[in-house]
């Protein structure tokens, strides 16, 4: 099972809603993964909790704030966005091991900030 | 600019094969992954490959790296209209430090057209 859910799949929200998106995996991998996808172009990596200690992309806005609960789960909380933080919100995760650190992604949440 | 670049658009005739170039500046890489994503889908993981390597074949799917050149290529054989999407090459570090943020990398994609 090489699987990593999403939650939602759809996302509209206004600037001054508070949502979160969630990401589970129960590959037992101990990486996860956000991105954040715009239209025709790649995925831009946003945090990574490597063994629930999250690694911050400094150029990451606050208004995005993450949370590891548990290896299996990820979220991804939102406030106060812009219009331009609509995109595909992707998750993935790795094994964290010796070896290939293949990432297996999640279909996405597709957020749009009105 | 990035690190990692890819040819934007490729056209093929069905049953035909299609060859999508990448090319990557960080000779550290170890592994070199291709990932295929369909409109309004995740990413999917097609192959990878060990920088030791020089081929790799899968399938419908080679993957040939020259690490000399810093250049990977995907060729996929018969290709089939289900192959038309928006393909992937990273590179990802064996080990996620602070000092690799740079380096978890995608090229800007390769869009495949496959035509009838």
């Amino acid at each position: 099972d090489t699987e990593v859910t999403q939650t939602p799949k759809h996302l509209v929200m206004g600037m001054t809603n508070k949502k979160s998106l969630k990401c589970e995996q129960h590959m037992g991998h101990r990486a996860m993964y956000w991105y954040k996808q715009k239209a025709k172009k790649p995925p831009e990596l946003m945090f990574v909790y490597s063994y629930e200690k999250l690694s911050i992309n400094e150029s990451v806005p606050s208004r995005f704030s993450p949370e590891c609960p548990n290896s299996s789960l990820l979220n991804l909380h939102l406030h106060a966005l812009q219009p331009e933080d609509s995109a595909l919100y992707l998750c993935a995760s790795s094994l964290l091991s010796t070896g290939r650190e293949t990432q297996y992604f999640g279909p996405g949440t597709r957020l749009l900030v009105l | 600019g990035e690190d990692v670049e890819q040819s934007l658009f490729l056209s093929v005739r069905e049953g035909d094969s299609s060859v999508i170039n990448c090319t990557y500046t960080d000779s550290s890489s170890t592994y070199l992954y291709w990932y295929k994503q369909e409109p309004g889908a995740g990413l999917q993981l097609l192959t990878y490959i060990f920088s030791n390597m020089d081929m790799k074949q899968d399938q419908r799917l080679t993957v040939l790296l020259n690490k000399k050149d810093k250049h990977l290529s995907l060729r996929i054989a018969d290709t089939q209209t289900g192959d038309s999407a928006i393909y992937f090459c990273a590179e990802i570090p064996l080990f996620m430090t602070t000092d690799s943020w740079g380096k978890f990398q995608f090229g800007a994609g390769t869009q495949v057209v496959v035509t009838p």
